[in-house]
């Protein structure tokens, strides 16, 4: 069974750094691309940052480009996304998933993990 | 960008037949490929893909949800709506990324 558990998010002040992780397993997590979306309160989804199955290729959303980095480490199958110079707009619920050819769709989620961005 | 269009709500009867469009702002069709996908996300739960390539169903999902289109216009319906599909619904495109974009959702309601 296909599971992905986020972890590391919280409350945090504006300026400041958070990194998530979402360990993976029930499968063979370095044969697949990656992906962090985000949804803020009340609202739609939002694709943040995509990583390669051996994370040779990320891409990023123009907001956050230069602030997140996601990363893996395929030893420990697990996913990376460090949050600096946070901002309230960040706010949201983070969730991990799992990229079918990298660059199609996502076709298994995370329980997904809060993130606060307040002073 | 693509920017994808989803009408906010759409208020359906259990047993009959609910339809949700999804408008793309310019083509997400590669021959014959249609790079468009659908999730569904209940309160408090992450979203779960439905359809993939806008009319295969993803594994597990239940025959009385399919999909269509091509282009920029796109289909999800759901026939028999039942109980347990009130939920919000996302499409979300692959054809030209980075950005993957989604819609706004579609909440669908009991009439």
């Amino acid at each position: 069974e296909v599971q992905l558990v986020e972890s590391g998010g919280g409350l945090v002040q504006p300026g400041r750094s958070m990194k998530l992780s979402c360990a993976a397993s029930g499968f063979t997590f370095s044969n697949y691309g990656m992906a962090w979306v985000r949804q803020a309160p009340t609202k739609g989804l939002e694709w943040v940052a995509t990583i390669s199955y051996d994370g040779s290729s990320t891409y990023y959303r123009d907001s956050v480009k230069g602030r997140f980095t996601i990363s893996r480490d395929n030893a420990k199958s697990t996913l990376y996304l460090q949050m600096n110079s946070l901002r309230s707009e960040d706010t949201a619920t983070y969730y991990c998933t799992r990229g079918v050819y990298t660059t199609d769709y996502f076709d298994y989620w995370g329980q997904g993990v809060m993130v606060t961005v307040s002073s | 960008d693509i920017v994808l269009t989803q009408s906010p709500a759409l208020a359906v009867s259990l047993g009959q037949r609910a339809t949700i469009s999804c408008r793309a702002s310019q083509s997400v069709s590669i021959s014959r490929y249609n790079l468009m996908h659908w999730y569904q996300q209940k309160p408090g739960q992450q979203p779960k893909l439905l359809i993939y390539r806008a009319s295969n169903l993803a594994s597990g999902i239940p025959a009385r949800f399919s999909g269509s289109g091509s282009g920029t216009d796109f289909t999800l319906t759901i026939n028999p709506v039942q109980a347990d599909d009130i939920a919000t619904y996302y499409c979300q495109q692959s054809r030209e990324s980075p950005p993957w974009t989604f819609g706004g959702g579609t909440k669908l309601e009991l009439k």
